[in-house]
């Protein structure tokens, strides 16, 4: 099976844009979770999404939101981007009573 | 709170066993991972154990967990150059799929 692919692999954004990462699964996984990994706070939950639902929501303003889609492909949205937003934004898939697989992540710096 | 706490770093010769150790918070949590990450990459699951084990053996990799003390640890035997990377720990609450993460262990091996 294919991995959790996650695109773009990097980006390059100024203040006060909006940005929209995208996640793809491992076939047949349904859960995706979305973490943010900062050298100040280290790894961070996001959100997490199961069947379309948002079923978990970590300690982040409300610019930062998401989606997911009817063929489990998660996408996160973070709007009026701020310098601290820069950081590795990694994505996790998961099977029902499986483990979390992590992709690469997209690097997001913000200048 | 929600800290799980690791040691920053760890230096081994190749060849030496390495153990990373982790304190966590949550005595309800009910999986205990160990994830590795190399430079630039994503997160790569080790092995996990589930918080009504005290041991759990895979290959190189032993976990130990202590659930009075809340101690979990991780040994590398035989540790090769290819180990050196950040090691994170990570536990998980309850029926979630929220993954609370350590602070992460830079492992360094010495030729």
């Amino acid at each position: 099976k294919a991995g959790v692919t996650q695109t773009p692999r990097y980006l390059i954004k100024t203040r006060g844009q909006q940005v929209t990462l995208s996640c793809s699964p491992i076939s047949g996984h349904r859960s995706v979770s979305w973490y943010q990994q900062t050298p100040g706070q280290g790894l961070q939950f996001l959100f997490e999404y199961f069947s379309e639902t948002q079923r978990n929501k970590g300690n982040f303003p409300g610019r930062f939101s998401g989606r997911q889609f009817s063929n489990s492909r998660s996408e996160m949205n973070v709007s009026t981007l701020e310098l601290g937003d820069s950081a590795l934004y990694l994505c996790a898939s998961r099977e029902v009573n499986d483990e979390q697989y992590f992709g690469p992540g997209t690097r997001l710096t913000v200048t | 709170g929600e800290d799980v706490e690791q040691s920053l770093f760890l230096s081994v010769r190749e060849g030496d066993s390495s153990v990373i150790n982790c304190t966590y918070t949550d005595s309800s949590s009910t999986y205990l991972y160990w994830y590795k990450q190399e430079p630039g990459a994503g997160l790569q699951l080790l092995t996990y154990i589930f918080s009504n084990m005290d041991m759990k053996q895979d290959q190189r990799l032993t976990v130990l967990l202590n659930k009075k003390d809340k101690h979990l640890s991780l040994r590398i035997a035989d540790t090769q150059t290819g180990d050196s990377a950040i090691y994170f720990c990570a536990e998980r609450k309850g029926a979630t799929n929220k993954l609370i993460f350590g602070t992460g262990t830079l492992l360094a091996v010495q030729p």
